[in-house]
């Protein structure tokens, strides 16, 4: 596509329920990103693919959070018995040879 | 995570006055990238820098690579009304895009008082 695309745009879940958040790159772009950003911060980085490698998953903040990516495109992050620190704007980003492109991210809120 | 250590954390200016701000880190990065995010957006890149020392403009925007590779600043000269958002720097220890994480700053938000 044009863009990066990510759904749903906002997300409110019960605590304790899983949510699922999808990131659809920009076609062609082999490398794709997921950051947090939480109310006021910068951006944490969570995970990095390499096409359905995911080389550097340092940043997931628990056992809870997962990711995959499939056919090189779309990716989903995954988010286990979410607790209400879970509350945050969740961006992808895709990349190819010069710099990356930001979905416009998924709001979620964990009541 | 690591978060680099931007300043001011906010600014408060008139329509055409110039603005400057700052981001350090205590570790060297290779390329340093500044970003822009309005409300409800994903950050939007505005100028990448790829060498120590490098002054780079892109229109009223004008962004230094520090000699030290361990800061970098960027200046708006005559603020206009969208000029209004959080700024970002990000770095990264390679030059090539797509092999490996960005590490973001902590954000400088510029407001412009009526």
């Amino acid at each position: 596509g044009a863009g990066v695309s990510q759904s749903p745009s906002n997300k409110v879940t019960e605590k304790g329920k899983d949510v699922e958040l999808r990131c659809d790159p920009i076609s062609g772009h082999t490398a794709l990103y997921w950051y947090r950003q939480s109310l006021g911060q910068g951006l944490e980085f969570l995970i990095y693919f390499q096409g359905n490698s995911a080389p550097d998953k340092s940043g997931l903040p628990s056992d809870r959070f997962s990711a995959e990516r499939t056919g090189g495109s779309v990716s989903t992050l995954t988010i286990q018995r979410t607790q209400q620190e879970d509350s945050a704007v969740y961006l992808c980003a895709s990349s190819a040879n010069y710099g990356y492109t930001f979905g416009s991210g998924t709001r979620l809120t964990v009541v | 995570g690591q978060q680099l250590n931007q300043s001011p954390q906010s600014m408060f200016i008139q329509e055409g006055e110039d603005v400057s701000m700052n981001c350090t880190s205590s570790s060297i990065f290779n390329t340093w990238l500044w970003y822009k995010q309005d409300p409800g957006e994903g950050p939007v890149l505005l100028i990448a820098l790829y060498k120590a020392g490098e002054l780079t403009s892109n229109g009223r925007l004008t962004a230094q690579f520090g000699i030290t590779r361990k800061d970098s600043f960027l200046n708006i000269s005559a603020s206009i009304p969208s000029d209004v958002g959080i700024y970002f720097c990000a770095g990264q220890l390679t030059i090539n895009f797509g092999n490996e994480k960005l590490t973001f700053g902590t954000g400088t938000r510029l407001t412009i008082i009526p």
